[in-house]
């Protein structure tokens, strides 16, 4: 039962462009929505999160959106640098986390 | 200030065999979770220590078990092992019970192979 899914398994990107990673849950009782980054061998980091009483936060070249109705969740990276090229995990909360399969970001210089 | 720390950090096991896993959480934090990670998937709830005490628990079998001691470290415990339980083990840290108050702290994890 994936409760949290992320279609693209891959995504490429010029340096400088825009990165947008989408991710999609089913259950409408979350709450607190997360992005984790992955490089290979190390656990996942926090990047940015957002409550389910809020449409947008922004942190730097990181923003993510929620679309409660579409039950969506988007990461954006405004420019995105080769350093992004990582494993992206989006997550979903209600008193434990469910997260996505990953989506791996490769940001060609 | 050290992070989540996890040991081993990689080990080989047959199937039938016992494994213990163990994690220092980040200095501060008091609740402890841990995570299964299968090859191209994401991480999958195990379990959720405070307290010393088991608080919550995904779909896992009681095959794994766990322990928190006082010092807030933990342990993963998996008993006759089976090939699909390899995977990376990883141990995350947190403050506050049960709730979501902040984000998790990962460690590097232990990654598990069952022969």
């Amino acid at each position: 039962d994936q409760q949290v899914k992320q279609n693209s398994p891959s995504l490429s990107v010029q340096e400088g462009r825009i990165s947008i990673l989408n991710c999609d849950y089913t259950n409408s009782m979350f709450d607190y929505f997360l992005w984790y980054k992955k490089y290979p061998a190390e656990g996942p980091t926090f990047l940015i999160s957002i409550s389910s009483i809020k449409d947008k936060n922004e942190d730097g070249r990181f923003t993510v959106f929620l679309n409660k109705s579409a039950k969506h969740l988007s990461l954006h990276i405004v420019p995105s640098q080769p350093g992004d090229s990582a494993v992206y995990f989006c997550a979903a909360s209600r008193r434990q986390f469910y997260f996505g399969t990953g989506t791996s970001l490769t940001v060609i210089p | 200030d050290a992070g989540v720390t996890q040991s081993p950090t990689h080990l080989i096991k047959t199937r039938g065999q016992q494994v213990t896993l163990r994690c220092s959480p980040k200095s501060g934090h008091d609740t402890v979770s841990w995570y299964q990670q299968a090859l191209g998937q994401g991480p999958q709830f195990i379990f959720q220590y405070y307290e010393e005490e088991e608080r919550q628990r995904g779909n896992f079998p009681d095959r794994f078990s766990g322990h928190q001691f006082p010092n807030y470290s933990s342990e993963l415990n998996v008993n006759a092992l089976l090939l699909g339980d390899s995977a990376l083990y990883l141990c995350a840290s947190s403050y506050g019970q049960g709730m979501v108050v902040g984000e998790l702290f990962f460690g590097e994890g232990s990654r598990l192979t069952v022969l």
